[in-house]
């Protein structure tokens, strides 16, 4: 079946350091790869997605490249802020069997002034 | 637009009592989800409903979890006998379509429910 795995956290961060979330990814048809972030207190909301292979996914400076050939959708941004602590979670909704979205476990990111 | 909304926000019960969940999906979305999380298994999919009809509700913990969609936007979620591991942030989405793999979620704020 469809899984995602993330890297574990929490990733704790200076301001203004890069960052990189890790997601790879098993599907068996086609699939939508998506990044959700959550704030606390909240629920998920979408970051980006990316619907085919080799297509970007960017908003508010994250982004994400679809590799089919090592079925990965890392996220990343080239200088994090404060505003940017929050739980990330990757996520995949296959054509290949059901459309259901698959969830990654969340990675928690800490970034301190 | 009004986003998905939940309610109550919060809610704190007693074991063996019924708690009853409830959610507006955006208008004009096709597809509801009914979602838990906790810290010990992450967020796990309950129930999904299309055009009001439930399609696969295999992630429905038990006969005392139950929901029920009976127009385009309401459905609820119902727990009886609620017990302390049912403790947990419970969410709803909405997507715009359903049945395509490109669809985005639309979250609701979520339910944080404590039983006692």
């Amino acid at each position: 079946g469809d899984s995602v795995t993330q890297m574990e956290g929490p990733v704790t961060l200076s301001e203004e350091a890069f960052l990189t979330i890790n997601c790879t990814y098993t599907a068996t048809g086609y699939p939508s790869l998506f990044w959700y972030v959550q704030y606390p207190g909240e629920g998920l909301q979408l970051l980006l997605k990316a619907t085919k292979a080799d297509d970007k996914g960017s908003n508010k400076g994250f982004e994400a490249t679809y590799r089919k050939e090592t079925t990965s959708f890392h996220l990343e941004k080239g200088s994090v802020q404060v505003s940017d602590s929050a739980v990330y979670f990757c996520a995949l909704s296959d054509t290949g069997g059901s459309y259901i979205p698959t969830f990654g476990r969340g990675t928690s990111l800490i970034v301190h002034p | 637009d009004a986003g998905v909304i939940q309610s109550p926000r919060h809610e704190v019960t007693e074991m063996g009592q019924e708690v009853t969940l409830r959610c507006k999906p955006i208008s004009g979305h096709n597809s509801l989800f009914w979602y838990r999380q906790t810290m010990m298994r992450g967020l796990e999919l309950l129930i999904y409903f299309n055009n009001n009809v439930p399609i696969d509700d295999s992630g429905m913990p038990e006969d005392r979890f139950s929901a029920k969609m009976p127009n385009a936007s309401f459905s609820t979620l119902k727990i009886q006998p609620s017990e302390p591991r049912d403790s947990a942030v419970y969410f709803c989405a909405s997507t715009p379509k359903g049945g395509q793999s490109t669809d985005t979620q639309y979250f609701g704020p979520g339910t944080r429910l404590t039983v006692l």
